[in-house]
């Protein structure tokens, strides 16, 4: 079954803009959707994003996802401290049967 | 509030079985497809599969690592999902996730620990 490619790391300052990639196929992110998920340390990961570009209510504005053909990526700007975390990417995938794929998950550093 | 409780994890020797429980509250159960996701220590996440709710047949759907020898049913009189793991392996060391997915939201349990060693 496919992977969805993500860095394994992005660090930043208080304050900053990361983003993060997430790189696909035409039979993942190519076809369906992107949701992004938060995992912060000890937790089960929590939804940040969805349909590729939507809020979860109480999801703060800082956090934003855009696609373009088989790659999206998440953005978080102003960055802050609690923000450190892993962060996954995920999909449906049509080939050669229906499935979920995660990311390959994104340790996003604080400095 | 949706709440998902897992249950049943444990140490077992490779090629023994385990099931797993996952009880669901707040939400209408037999509706909703339910999702296991495993992440072994320090790793990523990874999808083993899903059933889906009795208007769909409780269709089930499986990841590639664990087709075959894991199996995933439901009793919505119970409110409760299932994972039977069956020739376990060393590599099915995971904490184990019960997930509802919906279009806007995903809704996680906390996880239940399953270690295959001998």
């Amino acid at each position: 079954q496919s992977v969805l490619t993500q860095p394994p790391s992005a660090s930043g300052t208080p304050g900053q803009w990361v983003a993060i990639s997430c790189s696909g196929s035409t039979s993942n992110i190519g076809t369906n959707t992107v949701n992004w998920y938060q995992q912060l340390p000890g937790t089960a990961p929590k939804l940040l994003i969805y349909s590729d570009n939507q809020r979860p209510s109480g999801v703060p504005d800082r956090f934003s996802g855009s696609k373009s053909g088989t790659s999206a990526s998440l953005a978080i700007s102003g960055l802050q401290s609690e923000d450190e975390a892993d962060y996954y990417c995920a999909a449906w995938d049509d080939s050669p049967s229906y499935y979920y794929v995660f990311g390959t998950g994104t340790k996003v550093t604080v400095l | 509030e949706v709440q998902l409780v897992e249950s049943g994890g444990g140490l077992v020797q490779p090629g023994e079985s385990l099931k797993l429980s996952c009880a669901a509250s707040g939400f209408t159960f037999s509706g909703s497809a339910i999702h296991w996701v495993r992440q072994a220590s320090g790793k990523g996440l990874e999808w083993v599969g899903r059933i889906r709710g009795e208007v769909n047949g409780y269709a089930t759907a499986y990841g590639t690592s664990v087709e075959g020898r894991f199996t995933m049913s439901r009793d919505d009189s119970k409110n409760t999902a299932y994972l039977q793991m069956n020739s376990l392996r060393g590599e099915d060391t995971a904490i184990y996730y019960c997930v509802r997915l919906t279009v806007t939201n995903a809704y996680w349990g906390q996880g239940t620990l399953v270690t295959v060693s001998s």
